[in-house]
């Protein structure tokens, strides 16, 4: 079992939907759970971190934690083309010293 | 700096040659982090550094790979006798502590062996 899994996707939704991306992890340990976003040949950006259990809204974004379930998703309000990218999801443990661990990534297509 | 700055952005070396893979971090961020990135994968966590020292370097696969930072500052990626598969994109990464802060991606140098 990896111990960060996304499904690859392509997901593709359509220009205003919204967009949902999940992730789930194997180590119970994790405290902290980001969202990056990274378009092709491009270095990865945070786009949003959560912390505790419950959804987290930024924007467009809002990211949801549920540490029972071992599960976090990111949900994108109006989808726009810009926001076509890859979406990797990472963790991290307390003690673990700042150390992610990354997901393969979902990769997002919001068509016209 | 203003961001992370990694050095080469693209390098081409043959098969059995030694490459160094370069990364300044933000200014004033003591983290720093090596990931590798294979065409199409996740990110790979390679080795960590908080100051000068190494705390985690279990991600490095194979001891022909070793990483050194020196003042706090810059750190140097090694590569020795390099093979096809380490053709990737090599992503540096610095927070301004390990517990817990953001993490900032330089753009990567990307490797490929031929």
């Amino acid at each position: 079992q990896k111990e960060v899994e996304q499904n690859s996707g392509p997901l593709s939704v359509p220009e205003g939907a919204i967009a949902s991306l999940n992730c789930t992890y194997s180590d119970r340990g994790s405290q902290s759970f980001f969202w990056y976003r990274q378009y092709s040949g491009k270095s990865p950006e945070l786009i949003m971190s959560i912390y505790s259990n419950g959804d987290k809204e930024d924007g467009r974004f809002t990211a949801q934690l549920n540490k029972a379930s071992q599960y976090v998703s990111l949900l994108i309000r109006d989808s726009q083309p810009s926001d076509s990218a890859t979406y990797l999801c990472a963790v991290s443990r307390t003690g673990g010293g700042n150390k992610l661990t990354f997901g393969t990534g979902t990769q997002l297509k919001v068509e016209l | 700096g203003a961001g992370v700055s990694q050095s080469p952005s693209n390098k081409v070396t043959e098969k059995g040659k030694d490459v160094e893979l370069r990364c300044d971090p933000i200014s004033g961020h003591t983290a720093l982090y090596w990931y590798r990135q294979r065409l199409g994968q996740g990110l790979e966590f390679l080795i960590y550094f908080q100051g000068n020292s190494a705390p985690d370097k279990s991600g490095l696969p194979s001891d022909r790979f070793s990483a050194e930072r020196t003042g706090e500052s810059v750190s140097t990626l090694t590569i020795q006798r390099t093979q096809q598969e380490d053709s990737a994109v090599y992503l540096c990464a610095s927070s301004l502590t390990s517990g817990g802060n953001t993490i900032y991606f330089g753009e990567g140098s990307w490797l490929t062996v031929v």
